[in-house]
């Protein structure tokens, strides 16, 4: 099972900030990695799938970067609906594993 | 629109059983790959098990394998999962969601909760 780490579990940022998430796969996953937003009360949606691609309808600020074992997301110019919870998830093999998520609050 | 819609959730005892629905709509049911995700109060997201759009193929996460059964019927857009011997370890709220174009999901279900207590 490839396991997935998150770092920071906490990242407090001010609004108009850069926050930086990092996820670390304990193999290779290739670039078979997602990286999903999701709101107290709401399921997760899609922001980057294949490392690096932005689903539909998300926004520019959102970028994701890495291959092989060592991912990032970077959110530019944080709005405040950007404060939430965000996972990153390998489906490069079975079983499908997610991180444990970093939380993005208002510093 | 895209709907997933799950219902069958509740409060079960341990050791008990409880069959889960996903009702999907607005889209090509039978020629997407669907799965079952979890979220236990307060935690992070855990997969669950996954199915191919015919109901061939079948995954399961090593935590429910043996216990829970996925399936689909693609005449009624609905996907399933049976699961049994339920322990406390099993609360949570699973949501159903659309695989695009490899395992990971694009549409989401608003979830359903599982409570297992006695």
């Amino acid at each position: 099972e490839i396991v997935m780490t998150q770092s920071p579990a906490t990242l407090s940022v001010s609004p108009g900030e850069t926050a930086t998430l990092s996820c670390r796969a304990s193999q290779s996953g290739s670039s078979n990695l997602a990286w999903y937003q999701q709101k107290p009360g709401q399921a997760p949606r899609v922001l980057i799938y294949g490392a690096s691609t932005r689903a539909t309808g998300i926004p520019a600020r959102f970028s994701g970067s890495g291959s092989g074992t060592e991912f990032t997301l970077t959110i530019s110019s944080l709005q405040s609906e950007d404060f939430a919870v965000y996972y990153c998830q390998q489906y490069n093999n079975w079983p499908l594993t997610f991180g444990p998520g970093t939380k993005v609050d208002i510093k | 629109e895209v709907q997933l819609v799950e219902s069958g959730g509740g409060l079960v005892q341990p050791g008990g059983s409880l069959r889960l629905s996903c009702a999907a709509s607005g889209f090509t049911f039978s020629t997407s790959d669907m799965t079952w995700v979890r979220q236990a109060p307060g935690k992070g997201l855990e997969w669950v098990s996954g199915i191919s759009a015919s109901g061939r193929s079948t995954y399961y996460a090593d935590s429910v394998k043996g216990r829970f059964t996925i399936s689909r019927d693609n005449s009624k857009n609905t996907l399933y999962v049976r699961m049994n011997s339920l322990t406390a370890e099993d609360t949570a709220v699973f949501y159903c969601a659309r695989a695009m174009g490899g395992w990971l999901f694009d549409y989401w279900g608003q979830g359903t909760l599982v409570t297992v207590s006695s």
